[in-house]
């Protein structure tokens, strides 16, 4: 089956540096990509809408220039948390949908997640 | 952002059990999914309705479109250890627009 994947699986940084997430479709390419947040205990919430070539569009609520989003080719879509603080620990989780399937009928793949915790 | 509405929020059973949780919205989908999500991972989809009243069966878990849109019901029979986990429903309203995640539902199985 097709396999989205995240990368770092965790990581712990330090107050006021940036951290980049990546998502990648491993065996298909995906014209879009979503990326959410999910605090613990909580849903998911959809942080924005990352179309490949294209500017992201963000949720209400959602800072775009402290989430910094970037899809630059099919199979990569990358997240980077600027000057992170404390509150903006959380797990970030990445879904990509395979190009040419935006027919209703098809779903997209989410990752395993990233763990950011803020130190 | 908009959430849809799970219940029960939790939910203890034994080993065997039947189980049943539902999802509710204020506004209209046209297309309903529910998601198993365990601890430290991404979302794994289970089932998928995209038909208002349609039902439908993946193995032991069953689940149907509502017929007014609004709502979803998943059903799980004979559990076993390995459903433990939070269940998510989603819905979507447009063929390509986002999912809006419902609040989740904990199962936790006793043995």
């Amino acid at each position: 089956g097709a396999v989205v994947s995240q990368h770092p699986s965790r990581v712990i940084c330090k107050s006021g540096t940036s951290v980049k997430i990546e998502c990648r479709s491993l065996d298909f390419q995906a014209t879009t990509m979503f990326w959410y947040r999910q605090f613990p205990k909580q849903s998911l919430m959809l942080m924005a809408t990352s179309n490949e070539g294209s500017k992201a569009t963000y949720e209400q609520g959602v800072e775009k220039d402290k989430f910094l989003i970037n899809h630059a080719s099919l199979t990569l879509s990358t997240l980077t948390v600027t000057s992170a603080h404390p509150e903006d620990s959380s797990f970030y989780i990445c879904s990509a949908r395979r190009t040419g399937t935006d027919n209703g009928k098809t779903e997209a793949f989410f990752g395993q997640g990233t763990r950011l915790t803020v130190v | 952002g908009q959430q849809l509405n799970q219940s029960p929020q939790s939910m203890f059973i034994q080993e065997g059990e039947d189980v049943s949780m539902n999802c509710t919205s204020s506004s209209i989908f046209n297309t309903w999914l529910w998601y198993k999500q365990d601890p430290g991972e991404g979302p794994v989809l289970l089932i998928a309705l995209y038909k208002a009243g349609e039902l439908t069966s993946n193995g032991r878990l069953t689940a149907q479109f509502g017929i007014t849109r609004k709502d979803s019901f998943l059903n799980i029979s004979a559990s076993i250890p390995s459903d433990v986990g939070i269940y998510f429903c989603a819905g979507r309203t447009g063929t390509a627009s986002k999912l809006t995640f419902g609040t989740g539902t904990r199962l936790q199985v006793t043995l």
